[in-house]
């Protein structure tokens, strides 16, 4: 079974432009999460979404937004990318009954 | 503000010998506790968990102990071996009224076990 895939792995953007980052949940997960780690810290969650509905909102500014589709993948978008935003995002698919498993993450670097 | 703090960033321990790492959080509303392992270029990997009406759980090789009234809980490895060497993160979640089961992260503790 194939486990979380997120693509791309690794990504180089420039301040200013905008980046989206996909995910395809565990097969029969319709639950979704998205965080973001930045170098020494622990993950940092930013949203999640369970039957293409947002559930849930971390502290992040508007500039980051989501959404899940009807074979529950998912997309994070952010806009007007800051130096700060380079970071490992993560996604997570669960099931009820079922932890969080991650994804191996999108290393986006911002220059 | 940090929910969940790991205050030790690295732990070495000899092969063989016990590791426990530890965990503190602020939030009383939390009920749930996880453990989580992280290699290199890798994910998060599920660990082990615990409820907050439990005080051990144990799996294997691994124990996670909870203490509500310290609002401390640790995870015990033993014995350790050096394929344990990874990054170990606490989390932590609360009940939330619109089903939402985000996680809160601890920074992290590095474990080497030496060979």
């Amino acid at each position: 079974d194939a486990g979380v895939t997120q693509s791309p792995t690794h990504l180089i953007k420039t301040r200013g432009q905008q980046v989206t980052l996909r995910c395809s949940p565990i097969s029969g997960h319709k639950s979704v999460s998205w965080y973001q780690q930045v170098l020494g810290q622990g993950p940092q969650f930013i949203f999640q979404y369970y039957e293409k509905e947002e559930r849930g909102r971390g502290n992040f500014p508007d500039r980051f937004s989501a959404r899940q589709f009807p074979n529950y993948s998912s997309e994070l978008n952010v806009n007007a990318l800051l130096l700060g935003d380079s970071a490992l995002y993560l996604c997570a698919s669960s099931s009820p009954g079922w932890e969080n498993t991650f994804g191996s993450g999108t290393r986006l670097t911002v220059v | 503000d940090q929910q969940v703090k790991q205050n030790s960033p690295s732990l070495s321990v000899q092969e063989g010998r016990i590791s426990i790492l530890n965990c503190d959080y602020t939030n009383s509303m939390f009920d749930y506790f996880l453990w989580y392992k992280k290699y290199p270029a890798e994910g998060p990997t599920f660990l082990i968990s615990i409820s907050s009406i439990k005080d051990k759980n144990e799996d294997g090789r691994f124990t996670v102990f909870l203490n509500k009234s310290a609002k401390h809980l640790s995870l015990h490895i033993v014995p350790s071996q050096p394929g344990d060497s990874a990054v170990y993160f606490c989390a932590a979640s609360a009940p939330d009224q619109t089903g939402a089961n985000n996680l809160f992260f601890g920074t992290g503790t590095r474990l080497t076990v030496i060979p």
